[in-house]
C-alpha cells in the first residue's frame, strides 16, 4: 500500500467550476500536509500547507485535513483556466529534527479549466 | 535571483553511459533534493543534503551519486545509465530557517535512456 495515494485524473471542468482534489494516506505520523502546483514543463511550487485538522483558506483556494480519516482535499473556487495545472499532494511528519524537510508526493492530479 | 537553475534541459543517453546533472542555487539555502518524477508516479526522492559536505540517501538513491562541495551546487552522477532511469529529474532548494516543507524547485531535467 501507498503511504499517499492520490487519483492522477485527468480532471476537466468548465471555468467557474468549484474543483475538489484529493488524497488519503496511511502514515499516522504526516502532521504537515502541504498542496504544490505544476504547470506544465516546470517545477513544482508550494500552494499551500496546513499542520492541523480543520479548513484554512486563501483566497480561491481552501485545504482541508481530515487526520481521523486521513484524508485531505483541495478545493478551487471559480476556477480559471490559469489554474489548469498539476496538483500535487504532499505530506511531511516532523517540522524539524531529523526529517530535514523530507516530504512524500502523491501521484499528483493534472486538471484542464476550460474557458 | 535565478532561484535554481538545471542542466541541461534534456538529454538522450546510451545504456551504460553516464551524466552528471547539474544543479545551482543562488538562494544561500542549505538544503537541496534530488528528486526524479515518473508519469503517474509522483515525485521520489533520490538524494538530499544538509549542507556542503554533508549528503545521505532517499527513497530511490540505487544507480545514483551525488556530492556537495559549495553551498550552491549539488550535481547528481548517473554512472551506467539504464532505461530505469528515463525520467524527469527536479532539484530543489530549502532555507534552514524558513518553513521546513517549502521547496524550490528548478525546471527539470528530462533524460532518456535508450
Amino acid at each position: 500500500q501507498k503511504e499517499v495515494e492520490q487519483d492522477p485524473g485527468p480532471l476537466s471542468v468548465p471555468e467557474g467550476a468549484i474543483v475538489s482534489l484529493n488524497c488519503t494516506y496511511s502514515n499516522s505520523a504526516f502532521q504537515y500536509f502541504m498542496w504544490y502546483r505544476q504547470y506544465s514543463r516546470k517545477g513544482p511550487e508550494l500552494l499551500m500547507y496546513t499542520y492541523s485538522s480543520g479548513n484554512k483558506e486563501d483566497g480561491r483556494f481552501t485545504a482541508q485535513v481530515d487526520k481521523s480519516s486521513k484524508y485531505i482535499s483541495l478545493f478551487i473556487r471559480d476556477s480559471q483556466p490559469s489554474d489548469s495545472a498539476t496538483y500535487l499532494c504532499a505530506m511531511g511528519d516532523n517540522a524539524g529534527g531529523t526529517s530535514y524537510g523530507k516530504l512524500t508526493f502523491g501521484q499528483g492530479t493534472i486538471l484542464t479549466v476550460h474557458p | 535571483n535565478a532561484g535554481v537553475t538545471q542542466t541541461p534541459k534534456f538529454r538522450i543517453l546510451k545504456i551504460g553511459q553516464s551524466m552528471t546533472l547539474q544543479c545551482t542555487q543562488d538562494m544561500n539555502h542549505n538544503y537541496m533534493y534530488w528528486y526524479r518524477q515518473d508519469p503517474g508516479m509522483g515525485l521520489k526522492l533520490i538524494y538530499y543534503s544538509v549542507g556542503a559536505g554533508i549528503t545521505d540517501k532517499g527513497e530511490v538513491p540505487n544507480g545514483y551519486n551525488v556530492s556537495r562541495s559549495t553551498t550552491e551546487d549539488f550535481p547528481l552522477r548517473l554512472e551506467l545509465a539504464a532505461p530505469s532511469q528515463t525520467s524527469v529529474y527536479f532539484c530543489a532548494s530549502r532555507l534552514k530557517q524558513g518553513f521546513v516543507y517549502e521547496q524550490y524547485f528548478g525546471p527539470g531535467t528530462r533524460l532518456t535512456v535508450t
